[in-house]
This record gives structure tokens, sequence and C-alpha cells, in this order.
């Protein structure tokens, strides 16, 4: 079956400490993005990949980096500088190729730090 | 900038009753319009989407939108609720052109009463 896999589903961690969320797909799709979830506020847009080797900052990318090495692998660090880090961190994929904007969506990782 | 309002921040609806959540966008052209669903700790699953047509579109689990140009809308909405209808529901606006991005709105959560 296609998708997205993102794992692990539940991540904690201190303060002070990186931490990288993984997300792979098996779409065939160019394009990905990181969201971040919190209560009441809807999806922002962390990053996002159009093509391999290149990524662009989303709305709120301050403290958090990505790469994309490979079509399918798009991970996300958050880093010690990622002042409010605990959320819910949701992956998605589309192909922007064939016209298509919808969007496909990971199960997500909820991150904790204390 | 483009925008997403869903008016509705929380909808309580007895099972059986209709269903219409409300989405307003702010854009200068005619956007690509999507509705999505998420259960409680998942990720996003697309409900259903317009782009061009036919301004009544149906989609999955028996919903169905109508984009209406002349209010900048697009109103999902469900004769007949269902107690798994329970969710949060988000509207959300494609930005042709411009990396394929999705500006979503803050959502509306639906409680069904049995």
């Amino acid at each position: 079956d296609g998708g997205i896999t993102q794992s692990p589903k539940y991540l904690f961690r201190k303060e002070g400490q990186n931490v990288t969320l993984s997300c792979e797909q098996n779409l065939n799709h160019d394009a990905m993005y990181w969201y971040r979830q919190d209560p009441g506020q809807g999806l922002r847009l962390i990053y996002y990949s159009q093509i391999v080797n290149d990524f662009q900052k989303g709305d709120i990318a301050e403290g958090y980096s990505v790469s994309r090495e490979k079509k399918e692998s798009f991970p996300l660090t958050v880093t010690s500088a990622q002042k409010n880090p605990t959320a819910f961190y949701l992956c998605a994929s589309s192909s922007p190729g064939t016209g298509s904007y919808e969007q496909y969506f990971g199960p997500g990782t909820r991150l904790t730090v204390t | 900038a483009q925008s997403v309002t869903q008016p509705d921040i929380h909808i309580t609806v007895s099972e059986g009753a209709s269903l219409e959540l409300r989405c307003n966008y702010s854009y200068g052209a005619t956007p690509y319009l999507f509705w999505y669903v998420q259960s409680p700790g998942q990720g996003l699953q697309l409900l259903l989407k317009y782009f061009s047509g036919d301004t009544l579109v149906q989609g999955i689990k028996g919903f169905e939108a109508e984009f209406k140009r002349s209010q900048s809308s697009f109103n999902l909405r469900k004769p007949s609720v269902h107690w798994s209808d329970a969710a949060e529901y988000f509207c959300a606006v494609a930005l042709t052109g411009g990396g394929n991005k999705l500006t979503f709105g803050t959502g509306t959560q639906l409680k069904v009463e049995l």
C-alpha cells in the first residue's frame, strides 16, 4: 500500500536536546511538507520541499531544520533553539507536476519536551 | 495574503441531524479548495476538493460541499450525521503557482450527540 509513514508516534525529549522526526513516502510524490499543529491554531507550515536537494522555509521555520537527500524522505530536526517545541507534527506529500494540489498526510508524531 | 476562516470552533449536532460547516476564504483568484477530517491523534484525511467546474462536489463518507464565488465560501454539508463523524474538520486553500502550499483554517470540532 502506498502511503506516508512517520516515526515514532510519540517522542519525549529533555529541553536542550535536538530531535529528528522521520517522514517517508512511497507515493512517488515530488513535494513534501512539514506542519506543526497546536490546539486551536490549525496547521502551520514549517518547511516544504518541491524537489530533491531543495527546500524552502514556511511560516514558522525558526528553530527547525530539514534535509531532502532522497525523494522518499524528508526528516525534520527540532533544534534546541525552538522555544516551544511540544506539539503534534504532521508530514505531507503531493504531486504538483500532475496538476493535483491535494496533500496526503502521515499519521503524525507527538513530541513532548520537558 | 490568502486566508481561510472557519467561524465555528465547536459544533454539536444530534445523530441523524443535518450538518453544515462553514468556510470562507480570502484570495484574489478562484482558489483550489479542500476539506480534510482529522480523528484525535491521527493525520488528516481528504474528504473532497474543488478545482473547477460543477460548484457542488461530492466527497467520501457522504459529505458534499458547495463553492459559492459570490460569497467566497466553500461550506461542507452532510444530510444525516453519524456518531462516527465526530472529529475535527479543516478547510484549506491552495496557493496556486506558489509551491503547491495549502493554507488551513483553524478547524471546527464536531461533536455528535446520540
